[in-house]
């Protein structure tokens, strides 16, 4: 059973614009929603997380916002650059955040 | 501060065959773990320490895989013996383990291919 469910599986965007991905999860003992940024034969990395004590973070061109009551948070990616070409998980966990249940992961492509 | 580290990069073996994984994570990082990551998919939780005690291993498949983290620092997973259905990228993260603070921090991952 798929804890956290992302989507799109694949996202295409021109440079400039934002990119826009969705996940939702069930468990509501869930608080904390980190988002990877990975590239090809590389690990991924963390690229912003947020708790359910907010509803938005930013950081940079980065911005997450989460919906606890449809428990439903999402990535922006503002300004969208080529460089940023990669594929994106979100993930949960709960308790002292040891589980983390990733998403399936979206690939992203930035078209210059 | 170095990154966590792991080797090898790139492993080919065929069926039947032991292999072994290796880890070092980053510098005071109490907890360690191992994912596997299946292509197009996210990391899935193998193994998880706290220092050398293995506290979450309920998805490691148990007849032919095992792990180890002596001293508490550096790590191996081994498989043995590999099956075609192995074949995947092993990802090492570790956390710091202090209350609070949730981050894992991945390495590059082995790349297994079994033929």
């Amino acid at each position: 059973q798929q804890q956290v469910k992302q989507s799109p599986q694949s996202l295409i965007v021109q440079k400039g614009g934002i990119s826009i991905i969705n996940c939702a999860y069930e468990n509501t003992a869930f608080d904390y929603f980190p988002w990877y940024q990975q590239f090809p034969g590389k690990g991924p990395a963390l690229l912003i997380a947020i708790r359910p004590d907010v509803s938005e973070k930013k950081e940079g061109r980065f911005t997450i916002s989460f919906n606890k009551s449809a428990k439903q948070f999402s990535l922006h990616i503002m300004d969208s650059q080529p460089g940023d070409s990669a594929t994106y998980f979100c993930a949960a966990s709960k308790n002292t955040g040891n589980q983390f249940y990733f998403g399936t992961g979206t690939s992203l492509t930035v078209i210059p | 501060e170095a990154g966590v580290v792991q080797s090898p990069r790139y492993k080919i073996i065929e069926k039947k065959q032991p292999v072994a994984f290796w880890c070092n994570p980053i510098s005071g990082h109490n907890t360690l773990y191992w994912y596997l990551q299946n292509l197009g998919q996210g990391p899935e939780l193998l193994i998880r320490y706290e220092n050398e005690e293995a506290v979450d291993d309920s998805q490691l498949p148990k007849d032919r895989f095992s792990a180890e983290r002596l001293k508490g620092v550096d790590s191996t997973l081994k498989i043995q013996p590999a099956e075609l259905g192995d074949s995947a990228v092993y990802l090492c993260a570790s956390s710091s383990g202090v209350p609070g603070e949730y981050e894992q921090y991945f390495g590059p991952g082995t790349r297994l291919t079994v033929t």
